[in-house]
């Protein structure tokens, strides 16, 4: 399998514009996280999914940010309008089901997203 | 809440032996697991421990003391490519079991 894969790779967009990111889990994973990596508060998660129904969104730092999953292939990280203080790395992983997925994320190789 | 404590960085020499410290405070406490992190990469899975004692896997071993609410990663035989950052992740009853919050990292610097 071609591991985790999240594009696009780089963004750099302007303040008030909407910004997506996408994400494809490795196939057979039941669970895909969404992440948000910056130097001051580290490793957040943002939003989770099971079988592709979201089951936590408590990480969501406010109304403009919002995923879906429409497919087990699939999910997309929405911000609408960014703030340049959304310039951080997201990060989507996906794990299997059973014991292992709880502790057990592989990781795609992250989008850097600079909001100017 | 969760809480967990690591040191923010570690430096050592090639060819020793370190030890990277994790201490939590959670609750339903349920496993810790460590992940490597390179400089703009990914973070990628380690070890994983639920009960008390050593795990080994090849150069790297954690273990766990849930009396203490303390575990460890220890590296031996140190090479320049295990310079990055590593960081502990709780799973626990706050998290639903189903995710894992991590703590701040640590930077390992390997020098020559």
């Amino acid at each position: 399998d071609a591991g985790v894969i999240q594009s696009p790779r780089h963004e750099v967009t302007e303040m008030g514009q909407e910004v997506t990111l996408r994400c494809k889990p490795i196939s057979g994973h039941d669970y895909l996280f969404w992440y948000r990596q910056t130097m001051m508060r580290g490793l957040e998660l943002l939003i989770y999914f099971n079988n592709n129904v979201p089951i936590d969104d408590s990480g969501m730092p406010e109304d403009r940010f919002s995923a879906k999953m429409p497919n087990a292939s699939f999910s997309t990280l929405k911000i609408q309008p960014s703030e340049p203080r959304d310039s951080a790395v997201y990060f989507c992983a996906s794990s299997p089901g059973g014991q292992a997925g709880s502790y057990e994320q592989y990781f795609g190789p992250g989008t850097r997203l600079t909001v100017t | 809440g969760q809480s967990l404590e690591q040191p923010s960085e570690v430096t050592a020499v090639e060819g020793a032996i370190v030890q990277i410290n994790c201490t939590y405070q959670t609750s339903g406490f349920y496993g810790l697991s460590w992940y490597q992190q390179h400089d703009g990469g990914a973070p990628t899975f380690l070890s994983y421990n639920a009960l008390d004692g050593l795990e080994e896997t090849g150069r790297f071993s954690s273990f766990l003391s849930r009396s203490d609410s303390y575990g460890y990663l220890l590296l031996q035989e140190l090479q320049m490519k295990d310079s990055a950052s590593y960081f502990c992740a709780v799973r626990d009853l706050d998290s639903g079991y189903s995710t894992l919050t991590f703590g701040k990292g640590t930077m390992l610097l390997v020098s020559p």
